[in-house]
């Protein structure tokens, strides 16, 4: 079935530790995005790349890096995870034009204690 | 500032009425407008697009309005079910920013009871 695989469903990591959240598409879409969702405050883009071997921040990018080697793979990584990382983080992608929607993962549960 | 802002939080109806759902923007200039539903402990899931020039779009029992002078969209549920029941985005693309980036509304939690 076509569409987006995040690893791990759910994680509690100790603060100062390093992460990476992994995210896999097979529908050979070009751009792929890093959001946040919080209560209270939505969906919030954190890093974003419109094509492989290119990425842009987004609007809440401190403390998160991503690397965009190939078209199907877009991880992000937490250099030093902070409580206030603490979220639930989805990976997406979509087409260059968006006209077809974003396509979602089921997200990462992430805890950091 | 830029917002985009989703009528209430929550909204219940009744089975078998019409669901309306509404977004506002500020500050945007929308080249579209998309509207997803997302489940508990899901990812949200795409519904329907609607273009800067449309006015209106259907999609079986779902149908979405753009008003570009009111700066707002309105999502029409019809003949509403229990399995309606869930979290409505709106997202809107700017047309000055990157080009498939979208901003997204806070959602509308919607319940449907029998």
């Amino acid at each position: 079935i076509a569409g987006i695989t995040q690893a791990p469903t759910s994680q509690i990591l100790a603060a100062g530790r390093r992460m990476t959240l992994r995210c896999t598409q097979d529908m050979r879409h070009n751009a792929m995005y890093w959001y946040r969702q919080d209560l209270g405050l939505g969906l919030r883009l954190i890093h974003y790349s419109n094509t492989a071997g290119t990425t842009g921040k987004g609007e809440v990018p401190d403390g998160y890096s991503v690397s965009r080697a190939n078209t199907d793979d877009f991880p992000l990584t937490l250099a030093s995870a902070v409580p206030s990382q603490t979220s639930v983080y989805f990976c997406a992608s979509s087409d260059s034009r968006g006209w077809g929607g974003y396509t979602f993962g089921s997200g990462t549960r992430l805890t950091v204690v | 500032s830029q917002k985009i802002e989703q009528n209430s939080e929550a909204l219940n109806i009744q089975e078998g009425k019409t669901a309306t759902l509404t977004c506002n923007y500020t500050n945007y200039s929308p080249a579209y407008l998309q509207w997803y539903r997302q489940d508990p402990g899901r990812g949200p899931v795409f519904l329907l697009l609607i273009r800067e020039n449309e006015k209106e779009k259907r999609k079986e029992r779902l149908k979405v309005t753009f008003d570009t002078t009111l700066k707002q969209s309105l999502f029409h549920i019809t003949a509403s079910q229990p399995a309606d029941s869930a979290t409505y985005l709106c997202a809107l693309r700017d047309r000055g920013s990157t080009l498939g980036r979208l901003y997204f509304g806070r959602g509308t939690q919607l319940t449907v009871w029998p």
